[in-house]
């Protein structure tokens, strides 16, 4: 069974900037979420991407999107760069059919520096 | 509104000592509650989960951890810290309905001292 998977490990970009980043699901799993995880904090749920529509937003502005493919695999897209968005980018798998309050499985994350 | 507090921000034990960190929750109804443990670098990993039933949990690892609905708790437990238990532990609820999104505390870091 493979797990979640995330691409690229570590990235920096410039502020202004646009980035994408890259999740696999974890085998057998049809649902993704993206959490942002600043330095020292907990895991914010950014939004989560089910039969590839959106399906539940934290509170995060539109320039952050993303999208998810047949494959269930899914992007995360950051548009026009903060330095506030500096974090620890976590994507995690679940299996809607497994019902309410399914576990969700994480992925290593990927590091954003925005300078 | 959800929430999900860690009092504790940072705990240091000795090894073989015995771990309680705490967690408090606020939620409207049935809490799906979640133990994660990451160590530096790496993504979450689920220690344990309570979902209904038994209030006392058993997860990886030899930690446990009790359910108190009175309390608003969902303390994590084990009995004999080993080194390699040094880690940043998050507690999370996890909500119903549309998205079924986690709220995740603040994380307590655990330092194991020989």
């Amino acid at each position: 069974e493979t797990g979640v998977t995330q691409s690229p490990t570590h990235l920096i970009k410039t502020r202004g900037q646009q980035v994408t980043l890259r999740c696999s699901s974890q085998s057998g799993h049809n649902t993704v979420s993206w959490y942002q995880q600043a330095l020292g904090q907990g895991p914010q749920f950014i939004f989560q991407y089910y039969r590839e529509e959106e399906n539940g937003r934290g509170n995060f502005p539109p320039r952050f999107s993303g999208l998810q493919f047949p494959n269930y695999s899914s992007e995360l897209n950051v548009n026009a760069l903060e330095l506030d968005d500096s974090a620890l980018y976590l994507c995690a798998s679940s299996d809607s059919r497994q019902g309410p309050g399914r576990t969700q499985y994480f992925g290593p994350g990927t590091r954003l520096t925005v300078l | 509104a959800q929430s999900v507090t860690q009092p504790d921000i940072h705990i240091t034990v000795s090894e073989g000592a015995s771990l309680e960190l705490r967690c408090n929750y606020s939620y409207g109804a049935t809490p799906y509650l979640f133990w994660y443990v990451q160590s530096p670098g790496q993504g979450l990993q689920l220690l344990l989960k309570y979902f209904s039933g038994d209030t006392l949990v058993q997860g990886i690892k030899g930690f446990e951890a009790e359910f108190k609905r009175s309390q608003s708790s969902f303390n994590l437990r084990k009995p004999s810290v080993h080194w390699s238990d040094a880690a940043e532990y998050f507690c999370a609820v996890g909500a119903q309905g549309t998205g079924n999104q986690f709220y995740f505390g603040t994380g307590t870091s655990l330092t194991v001292i020989p």
